[in-house]
């Protein structure tokens, strides 16, 4: 079964509005992190955000936020006022916090920003 | 800002040969992973390294893959034989701590390194 599900192969989004990218995960644990990366053309994996199962706020980096709802199993990335550096695949990612160091990570979602 | 650092940026090989790829973790960080993208696809964990020893493989990670901390600083990956189907993007990251020690820690990545057997 999936642990890490992204359901949006590709989005396109107009620059300077913002975006939602989806994820859903799939844990029997209760202490659990989940991590977003992106991946620009260049190939490189850069961190963005974290939020902790425990957390009660969503958590936020810059223009980075986290809509965490932790009954639903899902942590989906909202980009405020998209910028076309922003054009790149976006990985969500899970660690199990006990008995496994390990990222298990989704299928990636590709965000195109139209001018 | 400290990073991960790899290298090569890009290796090419022929089949059967052996390959090492070389990373320099995070000064301060104790545990070092490998990972792998193959072209178009998601992230694969391969390995997890602590304390001079493996701690955590994938089933990926068969008898022709090794890992080695050969000093203080180098973190290496190495394919014995390389076949056609180990061409990918292999990332080294490594963490200051696990996620039991401290939930907020974070893996970081470095460049990758695009292995490609002929």
């Amino acid at each position: 079964a999936q642990k890490i599900t992204q359901t949006q192969p590709g989005m396109f989004v107009q620059e300077k509005e913002a975006v939602t990218l989806d994820c859903t995960y799939d844990t029997s644990d209760q202490s659990y992190g989940l991590f977003w990366y992106k991946q620009p053309s260049s190939g490189e994996m850069i961190f963005l955000i974290y939020q902790g199962s425990y957390d009660e706020q969503n958590a936020t980096e810059g223009r980075y936020s986290l809509n965490f709802q932790k009954a639903r199993k899902s942590t989906n990335l909202v980009i405020s006022a998209s910028q076309l550096g922003d054009s790149a695949m976006y990985f969500c990612a899970m660690r199990e916090d006990f008995g496994n160091e390990k990222l298990t990570f989704g299928t990636g979602t590709r965000l195109t920003i139209i001018p | 800002e400290p990073e991960v650092t790899q290298t090569p940026s890009h290796q090419v090989t022929q089949m059967g040969q052996e390959v090492i790829l070389r990373c320099v973790p995070i000064s301060n960080h104790l545990y070092f992973y490998w990972y792998r993208q193959i072209l178009g696809q998601k992230v694969e964990f391969l390995v997890s390294f602590y304390n001079n020893e493996i701690s955590e493989k994938s089933e990926i990670f068969d008898d022709q893959f090794s890992v080695e901390r050969p000093d203080g600083s180098n973190f290496t990956l190495k394919i014995r034989s390389t076949k056609l189907e180990d061409s990918a993007m292999y990332f080294c990251a490594s963490s200051r701590a696990l996620g039991w020690e401290d939930s907020t820690d974070t893996q970081y990545f470095g460049p990758g390194t695009r292995l490609t057997v002929l």
